[in-house]
């Protein structure tokens, strides 16, 4: 079983929509927990992260995280074009390794 | 504040061929990486370097060795190419606990 699990899509959706991109995870040691965007051609770009159970507001972007149930996920409101890119989910394991999901690509469409 | 510059941008290599991949950050972070980025694969660690002078292996270091060169400069090296490294690869850098910072990527083909 991978440790990480992300369904890699591709998801679309129309603009202003609600975008609900999820994980599961493995491992009960996993501490803080990731969420990175990737445009086409760019590196990765920290999003949020959050380290306990519950959620997490910024803005348009909701994360949640469920540690009983090792569930992640990030709620995106009002969805808007440029919002389309690929999602991965991420953990802190210990020191300072993160374990990446595999992303999943969302689309939203004008 | 130019965060992770990684050079170059694009390579084409012949089978055999070697070259180094350069990485520096501006950020006075301790931690590096390099990560190569497949298709349906995700992001796959090479190595990492936790502080200046030391450095680890990751998931997939066969046919890659690194130098952390200082606290800013963290080089990858392919001594001899081969077609299935042709990927995209990533350096980033890291303070604990705040997730990583990313370069812009290096796309290498390997013919």
């Amino acid at each position: 079983q991978k440790e990480v699990e992300q369904d890699p899509g591709p998801l679309s959706v129309p603009e202003g929509a609600i975008v609900s991109l999820n994980c599961t995870y493995s491992n009960s040691a996993f501490q803080y927990f990731m969420w990175y965007r990737q445009y086409s051609r760019k590196g990765p770009e920290l999003l949020m992260y959050t380290y306990s159970s519950g959620n997490k507001e910024d803005g348009r972007f909701t994360a949640q995280v469920d540690k009983s149930s090792k569930y992640i996920s990030l709620f995106i409101r009002d969805s808007q074009p440029s919002d389309s890119a690929t999602y991965l989910c991420a953990m802190l394991w210990r020191d300072d390794k993160i374990i990446f999901g595999k992303g999943t690509r969302l689309h939203i469409l004008p | 504040n130019a965060g992770v510059t990684q050079t170059p941008k694009f390579q084409v290599l012949k089978t055999g061929q070697s070259m180094t991949l350069q990485c520096a950050q501006d950020m006075n972070h301790n931690s590096m990486y390099w990560y190569r980025q497949d298709p349906g694969m995700g992001l796959r660690l090479i190595y990492y370097s936790a502080s200046e002078g030391t450095t680890d292996k990751g998931e997939v270091p066969n046919g890659y060795n690194v130098s952390r060169l200082n606290k800013r400069e963290f080089s990858l090296r392919l001594e001899s190419a081969a077609p299935s490294q042709t990927s995209v690869y990533f350096c980033a850098s890291s303070r604990q606990f705040y997730g990583y910072t990313f370069g812009s990527g290096t796309r290498l083909t390997v013919v």
